[in-house]
């Protein structure tokens, strides 16, 4: 069945440092959405990209969808305590309503 | 607006007890989802609903049964709990299906002795 893979599972970097989360499909998508979970929360939608080879900004954040569409990034650019959490992607499951989920990667900031 | 609520917010129950998780949202959303959360597992999805009346089996629906008699309300029963259905529990509702943002609830925290 269709799989959605995320790497790294765990990150703990510097306060200041950036940190990349990569996701990647079995097959090719038609969009790709991501989510953040604060430690003890639920997940909140961060950005939805659609397009091949989109690129996103929300402040520090960066997301990319691949040309090809089968794979998606998201990086942050010197992070800070306030990013600690897990960061899902999530993909359209094939032929159904759902999404799948990625794994999530668990990052830690230490001050 | 309150959103996606989850009652209740824990629960522990022995092996064999049965209980019902009750999701409600206020925001008009036809689909809504459960999903349970494990360490290491991410997200995976129980059943599904894509409007009043509706239910769909998700990726791993077995020990569990679903009921959406109101658009607003989605219902996660278990009838017979077993220690592998310990887990966080999460709800979530969309207005639409694929390409739109998943609202969820903050969480039932389950666990079965």
């Amino acid at each position: 069945g269709q799989q959605v893979m995320q790497i790294p599972q765990y990150q703990h970097v510097q306060e200041g440092e950036d940190f990349t989360t990569y996701c990647n499909s079995s097959t090719t998508l038609s969009n790709i959405q991501w989510y953040k979970q604060r430690p003890g929360g639920h997940p909140v939608f961060l950005i939805q990209l659609v397009k091949s080879g989109e690129v996103k900004k929300q402040k520090r954040l960066t997301f990319q969808f691949g040309e090809a569409k089968k794979n998606s990034s998201l990086h942050i650019t010197a992070t800070q305590t306030t990013d600690v959490g897990t960061y899902f992607c999530a993909a359209p499951g094939s032929g159904t309503y759902k999404y799948i989920f990625g794994t999530g990667t668990r990052l830690k900031v230490l001050a | 607006n309150a959103g996606v609520t989850q009652t209740p917010k824990f629960r522990v129950l022995k092996t064999g007890q049965s209980m019902t998780l009750l999701c409600a949202q206020d925001m008009n959303h036809e689909y809504m989802y459960w999903y349970r959360q494990d360490p290491g597992m991410g997200l995976r999805l129980i059943h599904y609903s894509v409007g009043e009346g509706t239910t769909a089996k998700g990726e791993v629906p077995d020990g569990y049964n679903v009921s959406r008699l109101k658009k607003q309300n989605f219902l996660l029963g278990l009838e017979s709990a077993a220690p592998s259905q310990t887990s966080v529990y999460f709800c979530a509702s969309s207005y639409k299906g694929r390409g739109d943002t998943q609202y969820f609830g903050p969480g039932t925290r389950l666990t079965v002795l």
